[in-house]
């Protein structure tokens, strides 16, 4: 089946940095990724989605790459700000709904 | 435009009890899913809704069940209530519309007593 998982149960950066959250999954099949921002006592909320047919997709302040060739996937926010600081999660779509990653933690240093 | 909409935010049963959680989706979404969320956990799938029909599930036991009503709106049932279904269920709403996000509600915090 398809599992989809972060590297870094935690992710700390310097306020104005560029942050990278990686995610890998197992299962070629997914054909639609998205990356969900959750803060704590609220639902995940929605941030970008790819399909498998590109490579790269941006957005305001965030970038998602897609390398299919090794079943990788990175969300890059640029200029992080406090504001950014939450639970980010990856997730495939397939079959069975949704799958995702237990996420990654993403702190803002002052 | 309201979002996705759950009730209630939270609540307390007891082993054994039956849960009924509700779900009222984005305004022009006809589709809604359920997922169970453990803390430190990313959320699991549990079934997805469509056209009043259950047309997806996850690995879930039968004690879950779900409907859907005309109005899109969803109900997740739980029986036969365990510790371990101590967790947040978050409803998500989508259009059946090719590969569309799915957005979240905040979820109901269900504990166990």
């Amino acid at each position: 089946g398809e599992s989809v998982g972060l590297h870094l149960p935690t992710l700390s950066v310097q306020e104005g940095d560029n942050s990278i959250i990686n995610c890998a999954y197992s299962n070629s099949a997914s054909d639609y990724f998205i990356w969900y921002k959750q803060e704590s006592g609220k639902g995940p909320q929605f941030i970008i989605d790819i399909r498998s047919n590109m490579d790269k997709r941006q957005g305001q302040r965030v970038t998602v790459l897609l390398n299919k060739t090794v079943k990788h996937l990175s969300l890059q926010i640029a200029a992080t700000q406090p504001g950014d600081s939450a639970v980010y999660f990856c997730a495939g779509g397939g079959a069975d709904g949704l799958t995702f990653g237990k996420g990654t933690h993403l702190i803002i240093q002052p | 435009d309201a979002g996705v909409t759950q009730s209630p935010t939270h609540l307390i049963k007891t082993r054994g009890q039956q849960v009924t959680l509700r779900c009222s989706p984005k305004s022009g979404h006809d589709t809604v899913s359920w997922y169970q969320q453990a803390l430190g956990q990313g959320p699991q799938f549990i079934f997805q809704y469509y056209e009043e029909e259950e047309r997806q599930r996850g690995n879930f036991p039968d004690r879950f069940s779900g409907h859907q009503f005309p109005n899109y709106s969803s109900e997740l049932n739980v029986n036969a209530l365990l510790l371990g279904d101590s967790a947040l269920y978050l409803c998500a709403s989508s259009l059946d519309s090719g590969n569309q996000p799915q957005h979240f509600g905040d979820g109901t915090r269900l504990s166990i007593l």
